[in-house]
C-alpha cells in the first residue's frame, strides 16, 4: 500500500528567503507525482505535475524534482512572499493504484513579512 | 474556462440525515474523482468514475456512501443515515480523457453533522 509523509508538518520563515519542502512515497512503482497548494478553508490547487519520467518541473518561482528510485520529492520556494503562506500536499499515483492521488498530510507554511 | 464546481459550499445536516452533494467537472473532462479531506489531513480517495462508471470504488467507507454520474459529466454523492464521523470536506476533481493526468479540483463542500 502507498504513504506518502511530508516533512515538516509546518515551517515558518522570515520573507524572501529560498525554501525546500520533502515529500517521500514508499512504492517507487508511480505514474506521476503533483503538488498543490491549499489556501485554509479552499480547494487544492494544483501547482506543478511531474510525469515518472521526468526529474524535474519548474513554475515561476518553484522547481519541483522527483527521484523515483528513492522515492522522493522536494518543492523548492525562491524568494518566498506573504502570499506563499499556505499548505502545500503532495500527491502520487501508484501503477497499483488505479488513477487515484495518494496524499501526504501536507506541509503548513507561514512566510513572516 | 470554468473550473470545477461543487454545491452546496456548506451543509449541516443532523445525525441519521440523508445527504447529496454535487460536483460539476470542467467541461469534456471524462474522469471525475471524489475524496474525503478530514480537519489537518491530506485528502483521501473516495470513488471514481470514467464516463458514466465508477471505475474504482474502493475508497467509499461502506454502504451509507453511494455516488452516481448518469450522463458522464454532473455526479452525486449520496450519504444515507449520516453519522458524526461523516463530518469532513468532500472534494471533487475532474481530468481530461483517460490516462494519468493531472487532476483539478474543486472548492470541495463542507459537511457538518450535527
Amino acid at each position: 500500500k502507498q504513504e506518502v509523509t511530508q516533512i515538516p508538518a509546518a515551517l515558518s520563515v522570515p520573507e524572501g528567503e529560498n525554501l525546500v519542502l520533502n515529500c517521500s512515497f514508499t512504492d517507487s512503482a508511480i505514474y506521476n507525482l503533483q503538488w498543490f497548494r491549499q489556501d485554509p478553508g479552499k480547494g487544492l490547487t494544483s501547482l506543478l505535475l511531474i510525469q515518472s519520467s521526468q526529474r524535474e518541473q519548474t513554475s515561476g518561482r518553484l522547481n519541483a524534482s522527483l527521484d523515483k528510485s528513492s522515492g522522493r520529492s522536494t518543492l523548492y520556494i525562491a524568494a518566498s512572499q506573504p502570499g506563499d503562506s499556505a499548505t502545500y500536499l503532495c500527491a502520487v499515483i501508484s501503477v497499483q493504484g488505479a488513477q487515484k492521488l495518494v496524499f501526504g498530510q501536507g506541509t503548513r507554511l507561514t512566510i513572516n513579512p | 474556462g470554468a473550473g470545477v464546481s461543487q454545491t452546496p459550499s456548506n451543509k449541516v445536516t443532523e445525525k441519521g440525515k440523508y445527504v447529496e452533494l454535487r460536483c460539476d467537472p470542467i467541461s469534456g473532462h471524462t474522469a471525475l474523482y471524489w475524496y474525503r479531506q478530514s480537519l489537518g489531513q491530506g485528502p483521501e480517495f473516495l470513488i471514481y468514475f470514467q464516463g458514466t462508471g465508477a471505475a474504482d470504488d474502493s475508497g467509499l467507507p461502506n454502504d451509507r456512501f453511494f455516488a452516481v454520474r448518469p450522463e458522464g459529466s454532473v455526479s452525486t454523492l449520496k450519504i444515507q443515515r449520516t453519522e458524526r464521523g461523516d463530518s469532513a470536506v468532500y472534494l471533487c476533481a475532474s481530468s481530461p480523457a483517460s490516462g494519468y493526468n493531472e487532476q483539478f479540483f474543486g472548492p470541495g463542500t463542507r459537511l457538518t453533522v450535527l
